[in-house]
């Protein structure tokens, strides 16, 4: 599976979008993007995914660039409960279910 | 659904001893996946099964620690001898094969080794 690449940290006011940014420059035709969050201490939590559309839900959408080598997840309106790990993961569906966890993006929401 | 159960959520042990952490996956996945968690190391998959059957175990650390799945609705993964340095965050998670492949995660079980 291809690596990515997100900041450590970002910050975002509560009621404002967040915007999380990862790069995949190495990614392959077949892989999908996903998105994944850890409160802390539960367990991680599916966001969304994509292949090379825009995707959207009720949680969050996610914007691929023309290329694939970027996107980003952009949570609509932050609230303190977004607040956590951010992990953005690619992977090839129909091969290995394996996910690869990187380090993330702490995400903190502030008041 | 009550989603992926872990049992225990706590253990707390001794060094030597025998451990064994249990799951229910999702009914209806086919998909079973063991991770460990800690600070130094990140969130890293340790094994997994497909319809009971162990596909990649490249993950476990070493021969103390083995993973069964003996029918569709439980896994246990267990770890003997302990040592303090087994001490994480274990997560089990489940899928089910086709569309997206989401993995639903429980809520782990927290490990201490004294």
């Amino acid at each position: 599976d291809a690596k990515t690449t997100q900041p450590t940290s970002m910050d975002c006011a509560e009621g404002r979008a967040a915007n999380l940014p990862c790069n995949h420059s190495t990614i392959s035709g077949n892989e999908y993007v996903y998105w994944y969050r850890q409160i802390h201490s539960q367990g991680p939590q599916y966001i969304i995914h994509g292949l090379k559309n825009n995707e959207t839900n009720e949680m969050a959408s996610l914007i691929i660039t023309e290329d694939r080598k970027s996107s980003t997840l952009i949570l609509p309106h932050a609230t303190l409960r977004d607040t956590a790990v951010y992990y953005c993961i690619v992977r090839v569906v129909s091969g290995s279910e394996k996910l690869v966890f990187g380090k993330g993006t702490k995400l903190t929401v502030y008041p | 659904d009550a989603g992926v159960i872990q049992s225990p959520r706590h253990e707390v042990t001794e060094m030597g001893q025998e451990v064994t952490l249990r799951c229910k996956p999702i009914s209806g996945h086919d998909y079973l996946f063991w991770y460990r968690q800690t600070m130094m190391r990140g969130l890293e998959l340790l094994i997994y099964f497909n319809n009971n059957v162990p596909i990649d175990d490249s993950g476990m650390p070493e021969d103390r620690f083995s993973a069964k799945m003996p029918n569709a609705s439980f896994s246990n993964l267990k770890i003997q001898p302990s040592e303090p340095r087994d001490s994480a965050v274990y997560f089990c998670a489940s899928s089910l094969s086709g569309g997206s492949q989401t993995q639903y995660f429980g809520p782990g079980t927290r490990l201490l080794v004294l």
